[in-house]
């Protein structure tokens, strides 16, 4: 199995709600990532897990809360977004294959969420 | 700060016709390289990547080349096809902290 899946992939929600994305992967990969994409855009990090652990957390709003309960799961919960939040939800993992994160671990994308704000 | 991004934000080509995408990145620390394939609606899709100790590196239709010293990448599509039309970025990972250029759309004309 050499694929990432994430779920919905579309979400509406309005700016009260409370939500969560799913990201899930079986390929033994120990790092997951969350991205960010608005359109024509490059996709932006959010968030790294590396061993089920926060490693990076690029100043992201706390109204996005990332967790990682086991080695193949990867969710982002989501309260009180914005509007300027609707974007595309990328998920991704690579294979720390190293032992830690490394500039040579290739990250392979889920098909990624669309989020819609109202 | 340090950035990668693309020279050419399109590029049009005919069925057929080999195609070069070329990207220009400022950090000196970077060493490994990826290119990745967006279509429509879709995540990013690995296509090949390079290690800072190549300056060449082949797959199937596609090459990419580095040129350290002027700190260039470029992605090579050879016969290219209706189906290579998509937005490609290059990304560096220095610390598995990826960062992506801007991106180019290809598109392949019949």
């Amino acid at each position: 199995d050499t694929e990432v899946t994430q779920t919905p992939k579309h979400l509406v929600m309005g700016m009260t709600n409370k939500k969560s994305l799913k990201c899930e992967q079986h390929m033994g990969h120990r790092a997951m990532y969350w991205y960010k994409q608005k359109a024509k855009k490059p996709p932006e990090l959010m968030f790294v897990y590396s061993y089920e652990k926060l490693s990076i957390n690029e100043s992201v709003p706390s109204r996005f809360s990332p967790e990682c309960p086991n080695s193949s799961l990867l969710n982002l919960h989501l309260h009180a977004l914005q509007p300027e939040d609707s974007a595309l939800y990328l998920c991704a993992s690579s294979s720390l294959a190293g032992g830690s994160l490394a500039s040579t671990d290739t990250q392979y994308f889920g098909p990624g969420t669309r989020l819609t704000v109202l | 700060g340090e950035s990668v991004g693309l020279h050419l934000p399109t590029l049009s080509v005919q069925e057929g016709d080999n195609s070069i995408i070329n990207c220009a990145y400022s950090n000196s620390a970077s060493d490994y390289f990826i290119w990745y394939k967006q279509e429509s609606g879709k995540g990013p899709q690995f296509i090949i990547d390079i290690r800072s100790n190549m300056d060449k590196r082949q797959g199937q239709r596609v090459t990419v080349l580095l040129n350290k010293t002027v700190k260039h990448l470029s992605l090579q599509i050879a016969a290219t096809q209706p189906g290579d039309s998509a937005v490609y970025f290059c990304a560096e990972t220095p610390l598995g902290d990826m960062r992506f250029g801007a991106g180019t759309r290809l598109t392949v004309k019949p």
